[in-house]
């Protein structure tokens, strides 16, 4: 069956430090896969989309990789700070067929001052 | 990118009855998407709307009991039908506005409380 999977424990880390996030699926072939930020009691907010093609995607202070070989994808976060904690989701579109994305699970991110 | 608005923003709903969920975009889009995100899960799609079709229904959800209209290109409701407490969860309309980029904006969503 299809799966995403993130790391259900949340993540603690000290303000300044990279987090790193981890996104593994299977089954799936992906179009392209993409990570949203949410914060408590909002709708969950795009942040980056990586096509199947790409390796590496970067946008100001996060950084995408997209390894279709492993089925795995990681999303930093440089220097962290306070404002970056919220749960981040990872979401697959795969090719073919009619549109639809795919959620993971969430990975919880609390960042430390 | 869209602004998308829903109502209601939370409520709290009797067992047996039913709540339509209204969502509005400020732009015409094709695809609603409807998603469901119940406590301390990710977010289930329930089916895309399309305007001037019926509902495309994802599995585990049927019409019956998630009716949708799609009047037009900027409007979309949800109904949750003879409700129970399974049902409480937070609903989302999302949208795609420019086609084929992949990037989803997501209303601030409907919190449902089934007593």
């Amino acid at each position: 069956s299809q799966k995403i999977e993130q790391n259900s424990e949340a993540l603690n880390i000290q303000e300044g430090k990279t987090a790193t996030l981890t996104c593994n699926y299977t089954n799936y072939s992906p179009a392209y896969l993409q990570w949203y930020r949410q914060d408590p009691g909002r709708g969950p907010v795009f942040l980056l989309l990586i096509r199947e093609n790409e390796k590496e995607k970067r946008k100001e202070r996060l950084k995408v990789t997209f390894d279709t070989t492993l089925k795995q994808s990681l999303f930093h976060i440089t220097a962290s700070q306070p404002a970056d904690s919220a749960t981040y989701l990872c979401a697959l579109e795969s090719r073919g067929g009619y549109q639809k994305v795919t959620f993971g699970t969430g990975t919880k991110l609390q960042v430390i001052p | 990118s869209a602004v998308i608005s829903q109502k209601p923003s939370r409520d709290i709903c009797q067992r047996g009855t039913s709540l339509t969920i209204q969502c509005q975009v400020d732009s015409q889009v094709t695809m609603m998407f409807w998603y469901r995100q119940q406590p301390g899960q990710s977010l289930t799609l329930i089916a895309t709307a399309n305007q001037g079709s019926e509902a495309t229904y994802e599995s585990g959800f049927v019409i019956d009991k998630f009716p949708i209209s799609r009047p037009n290109l900027t409007f979309s409701t949800l109904t949750v039908s003879n409700m129970s407490p399974e049902d409480s969860s937070i609903y989302l309309c999302s949208v795609e506005p420019s086609a084929n980029t992949g990037e989803l904006f997501f209303g601030e969503g409907s919190r449902l409380t089934v007593l």
